[in-house]
């Protein structure tokens, strides 16, 4: 049983539209982070949000952290095909991840 | 880079035979994770290790064990290998402190 549902599991548009990805979970986590992965290649971490109500951004990409730390979502503006990947949530607890299955985002040029 | 890497990046092996994966890191960091990843579940934890000869299981340990005789080498290995283990693995690690993890390029393996 998956500790973070991540919605929706695929997402294909089109170059300049907006995305939102989900990051559901009922447990409540010490910080939740939000990696990318390429095809072959292991996740690279993108941010990590800690507290309650926080909104962190990074240039096009807007990450927010449920009032109660147990959900978070991801938002992309005007999204390139370089944005193109897996996206994957990771609530922390103890130093250990607990990872959402990912969403796989294709933007068409 | 995190300098952190994985041997074999790929392998083929049959049902039933052991298998031994390495994850080598150059950070001298206490840290040590392995994954596995495969469609539809994102990455879970197989086994982590937060020194040298200090290991813990994680949420998927059962047909895997772990070494960790040095801190720059973590081992992952299957005793004997089944259709169900076939996946790629990934290793981390996780400067002192932090909760991010580096993740090395992976391995994939395929059991026949």
């Amino acid at each position: 049983t998956q500790l973070l549902e991540q919605s929706p599991q695929f997402l294909s548009i089109q170059e300049g539209e907006n995305l939102t990805v989900y990051c559901n979970s009922s447990s409540v986590f010490s910080s939740l982070q939000w990696y990318r992965q390429e095809p072959g290649e292991g996740p690279v971490l993108l941010v990590t949000v800690v507290t309650g109500g926080e909104v962190k951004k990074l240039k096009r990409l807007t990450f927010q952290f449920g009032d109660a730390r147990k959900d978070s979502s991801l938002h992309i503006t005007a999204a390139q095909p370089g944005d193109t990947g897996l996206y994957l949530c990771a609530g922390v607890l103890d130093y250990k991840l607990s990872f959402g299955a990912g969403t796989t985002v294709t933007v068409r040029a | 880079d995190a300098g952190i890497t994985q041997s074999p990046r790929h392998k083929v092996t049959e049902t039933g035979t052991p298998v031994t994966l390495r994850c080598h890191q150059t950070e001298n960091h206490r840290y040590m994770y392995w994954y596995r990843q495969d469609p539809g579940h994102g990455l879970r934890l197989i086994h982590y290790s937060y020194g040298v000869k200090d290991t813990d299981k994680g949420e998927v340990s059962d047909g895997y064990s772990v070494s960790r005789s040095k801190t720059e080498d973590f081992l992952l290995t299957l005793e004997s290998a089944t259709s169900s283990q076939t996946s790629v693995y990934f290793c981390a690690i996780s400067p002192p402190g932090e909760e991010t993890q580096y993740f090395g390029p992976g391995t994939r393996l395929l059991v026949l």
